[in-house]
């Protein structure tokens, strides 16, 4: 089942923060966070594994609930290479990686 | 070390056709993991190979298939296309050392665009 992602979209002035939000129905054993610019390849920002292991990108952050298998993705200070499309992927029992639909961020001077 | 590369970038093709596409996978990776992409659905994922072994597939007719050579490049195949085939269709790969798509990091080609006329 496809996890739930919010908000959909979200525009931000340089140096703000953001959170983006990445909700599942069903046990998770890991969650990944990709970013998309429009014409590109998603680009791997962090993994959060059950247990408390986290790898990822040095300025950004996130969390992993584990019990209400939910997720957040933390941008602070923002910048404008922070815009583009923010995916999140929750990988559970069935060992596949479900994408969500992604939120839209942009980010203006 | 050089990214994942996918041939070809764009494609068009009409109703009834088939089309191969070719994934390579970061030297030394293992995992070839195929998405199809849609403004509507989002990422979608088709299916895993891993070790030539197909370990995974996602909920998509059988006329999506895949293979995955020795030395870990893959190809997948979409017969008789459909308009609603049109997406852009991604192959990530990991080094499979973590053991499952799942908890491996995942890194992305550019993709090649389909379309269906």
């Amino acid at each position: 089942q496809q996890p739930v992602q919010s908000p959909q979209a979200v525009i931000l002035r340089e140096g703000e923060d953001a959170v983006i939000n990445c909700s599942s129905s069903k046990a998770l054993y890991s969650v990944h966070w990709y970013r998309q610019k429009h014409g590109e390849a998603p680009v791997f920002l962090m993994i959060l594994l059950k247990g408390g292991e986290q790898k990822g990108h040095e300025k950004i952050s996130a969390s992993f609930n584990e019990k209400k298998q939910q997720s957040s993705l933390y941008l602070t200070a923002s910048q404008l290479s922070y815009s583009g499309t923010y995916f999140c992927g929750t990988g559970g029992a069935t060992n596949k990686l479900i994408f969500g639909t992604g939120t839209l961020l942009a980010v203006q001077p | 070390k050089a990214g994942v590369t996918q041939t070809p970038r764009y494609l068009i093709k009409t109703r009834g056709q088939q089309v191969t596409l070719s994934c390579s996978p970061i030297s030394g990776h293992r995992s070839v993991s195929w998405y199809q992409q849609t403004p509507g659905q989002g990422l979608q994922f088709l299916f895993e190979y891993f070790s030539e072994t197909q370990r995974n597939k996602g909920n998509f007719p059988g006329r999506f298939s895949g293979r995955q050579f020795s030395n870990s490049r893959s190809e997948m195949n979409v017969s008789t296309l459909e308009l609603g085939d049109s997406a852009l269709y991604l192959c990530a790969s990991s080094s499979g050392r973590g053991g499952l798509p799942s908890t491996d990091t995942q890194y992305f080609g550019p993709g090649t665009r389909l379309t269906v006329l």
